[in-house]
Parts: C-alpha cells; sequence; structure tokens
C-alpha cells in the first residue's frame, strides 16, 4: 500500500511570500501519477498541477511543481490572498488513488 | 461550462442504503473515466471509487469494497454510487469527479458535493 505523507502539517505565512509545500511517496512512483490539488473552505479541491509539474488549465505561473520518485514539491512564488486553504497531494498506482493527509497553509 | 452536479445525500441510519448520483453537463460524459471522492467532516479527502469510461472496469478503495457499487449511464450522462450497510463514518460529502485523459491520473473536473450523515 502506497502511503503519502505531506509537510508541513500547516504552514503560517503572509500574503506575498513563497510557500513550498512537501509531498514525500512511502516507494518510488512515476512523476506522471503525481498531482496537487487546492481546496478553499466549503468548497470542492480544484486540480492545480499534473504530471508532477505541469500546470492544470487556467492555473495561474505562481504554482509549480517538481520532484521525482519519493519526493515531490508544490512552489507557490507569491502567496494570494485565495491561496490561504488547504492542499492535497495524489498518487496513482496500480488500480487506486491515495491522497496525502493534506498541508494548510494560513495566514501569519 | 463543464459541470458536474451530485444528489441524492440526506440522512440515513447505520445499516441502510443510499444512491448518489452524479449528472453530467457541456462534455462528453462517455469518453471519460469517473470516480467518486468523500471527505469526512473535518478530514481529508479519499478516494473512493472509479470506473472506465465504458463501465468495464470498475475500481474500489480496499476498505469500501463488498458495500459499494459505482455505475454510469453514458445514455443519460450519468454516475452513480450505490451504498449498502452503511456505517456511522461513512458520513462525508461525496463529490464525483472526473478523471482527466490518460496518462495524467488526476481529477481535472469536481461536482459541489453531496451530503451523506449516517446517524441514528
Amino acid at each position: 500500500e502506497i502511503v503519502l505523507t505531506q509537510s508541513p502539517g500547516t504552514l503560517s505565512l503572509s500574503p506575498g511570500e513563497r510557500a513550498t509545500l512537501s509531498c514525500r511517496v512511502s516507494q518510488s512512483v512515476s512523476s506522471r501519477s503525481l498531482a496537487w490539488y487546492r481546496q478553499k473552505p466549503g468548497q470542492a479541491p480544484r486540480l492545480l498541477i499534473y504530471g508532477a509539474s505541469s500546470r492544470a488549465a487556467g492555473i495561474p505561473d505562481r504554482f509549480s511543481g517538481s520532484g521525482s520518485g519519493t519526493d515531490f514539491t508544490l512552489t507557490i512564488s507569491r502567496l494570494e490572498p485565495e491561496d490561504f486553504a488547504v492542499y492535497f497531494c495524489q498518487q496513482f498506482g496500480g488500480s487506486s488513488f491515495t491522497f496525502g493527509p493534506g498541508t494548510k497553509v494560513d495566514i501569519k | 461550462e463543464v459541470q458536474l452536479v451530485e444528489s441524492g445525500g440526506g440522512l440515513v441510519k447505520p445499516g441502510g442504503s443510499l444512491r448518489l448520483s452524479c449528472a453530467a453537463s457541456r462534455f462528453i460524459f462517455s469518453g471519460y473515466n469517473m470516480n467518486w471522492v468523500r471527505q469526512a467532516p473535518g478530514k481529508g479527502l479519499e478516494w473512493v471509487a472509479s470506473i472506465s469510461s465504458g463501465g468495464t472496469y470498475i475500481n474500489y478503495a480496499d476498505s469500501l469494497k463488498g458495500r459499494l457499487t459505482i455505475s454510469r449511464d453514458n445514455a443519460q450522462n450519468s454516475l452513480y454510487l450505490q451504498m449498502n450497510s452503511l456505517r456511522v463514518d461513512d458520513t462525508a460529502v461525496y463529490y464525483c469527479a472526473r478523471e482527466a485523459p490518460q496518462p495524467r491520473r488526476a481529477f481535472d473536473i469536481w461536482g459541489q458535493g453531496t451530503m451523506v450523515t449516517v446517524s441514528s
């Protein structure tokens, strides 16, 4: 069973600052299978990054993804007010999907 | 606008059953794999089940096998989740989600969710 671990659990930052979120996978996976989502309170998740580093349609370029193997990173270059939310990584393996527990980015 | 709209949630007693529906619009529903994802109150996301575009291939989360049945009707542009023997810990918002074309392996469109509450 593949397990995803996200760190930190909570990230307290100010608007305009850079955010770096980590997703660690319990075994090496294909980069094609790693995605990131943002979920604002009371809303459904929204796809940000797929294939570890490709931005989804309509996602601004302040969001970038990187990594390979077991370690992946989501970077938000300059936090906007709408970016204070929870972020989930997701991995596809075998025939199932697994989500990480999430990182909450809140206002410092 | 591409849209998914869930319905069928509500309050049900432990041991009861519920059938969730997801209506798709403004895209070729029959061309996409579809999924259900749930989120318990204040918790993270949990993948529930997936079904291939034609309905041939179906997969379930191991912890939920045997109590759930995912299905689809491409003529009606609809996705379904039949849930039986419901337990208190099945209480969650249930989202339907479209799987982006391979090899992306990500969910690019989500519905707004439907709340299922299991309580006596």
